[in-house]
């Protein structure tokens, strides 16, 4: 199984709205991703997870929490997001770092009105 | 100037035609990886290289670490092969992927 999957598809959400995105793989790999990618643009990296633990933090607003349950599980938490928000967010994993190739999940296309 | 470039931004082509695109890069680098992503948004990573040749298929990576220079090269392309294909380097000093800015490519029947 080398998929990366991520749940919801799509959102909209409010700028008031709390809600989460997540992302699941069972590749036993210990190093997980988060990525904002806007329109037309590459990927910009927001946060990796290594062996559960936050090991880089790119300067992310605080309206973006992320959290990594267990090896498998990694949340990004939303609350209280611009409209700038509205990207798509993409999860990834590796096996220990970014030294290896990462696989990618389809993403969740954001909107944030 | 970034530090990964690629070149063409923009790629027509007819189906069965070769492609190549190419990286470039100006930071010191481990590795090298070729990424694809189809309009819906999901990311296939197509190779990581760090040195030499890498084939698949129809696709063939390259690299050249004297030269900073990365290609892809489509050998037979066709119309499902119409993505943005994205070089994204890992750097030696900091293991931080720097991402390229894509090639979009469209292959027409």
């Amino acid at each position: 199984d080398t998929e990366v999957t991520q749940t919801p598809k799509h959102l909209v959400m409010g700028m008031t709205n709390k809600k989460s995105l997540k992302c699941e793989q069972h590749m036993g790999h210990r190093a997980m991703y988060w990525y904002k990618q806007k329109a037309k643009k590459p990927p910009e990296l927001m946060f990796v997870y290594s062996y559960e633990k936050l090991s880089i933090n790119e300067s992310v607003p605080s309206r973006f929490s992320p959290e990594c349950p267990n090896s498998s599980l990694l949340n990004l938490h939303l609350h209280a997001l611009q409209p700038e928000d509205s990207a798509l967010y993409l999860c990834a994993s590796s096996q220990e770092s970014e030294a290896e190739t990462q696989y990618f999940g389809p993403g969740t296309r954001l909107l944030v009105l | 100037k970034n530090e990964v470039e690629q070149s063409p931004q923009n790629l027509t082509a007819q189906e069965g035609e070769f492609i190549t695109i190419n990286c470039s890069y100006s930071v010191g680098i481990s590795a090298l990886h070729w990424l694809q992503q189809h309009p819906g948004g999901g990311i296939v990573s197509l190779f990581m290289l760090s040195s030499g040749k890498k084939k698949h298929g129809r696709l063939i990576a390259t690299i050249n670490i004297q030269e900073k220079h990365s290609s892809l090269h489509i050998t037979v392309s066709h119309p499902r092969d119409s993505a943005v294909y994205i070089c994204a380097a890992l750097k030696t000093s900091y293991d931080k992927v720097i991402f390229g800015p894509g090639t979009s490519l469209s292959v027409i029947p």
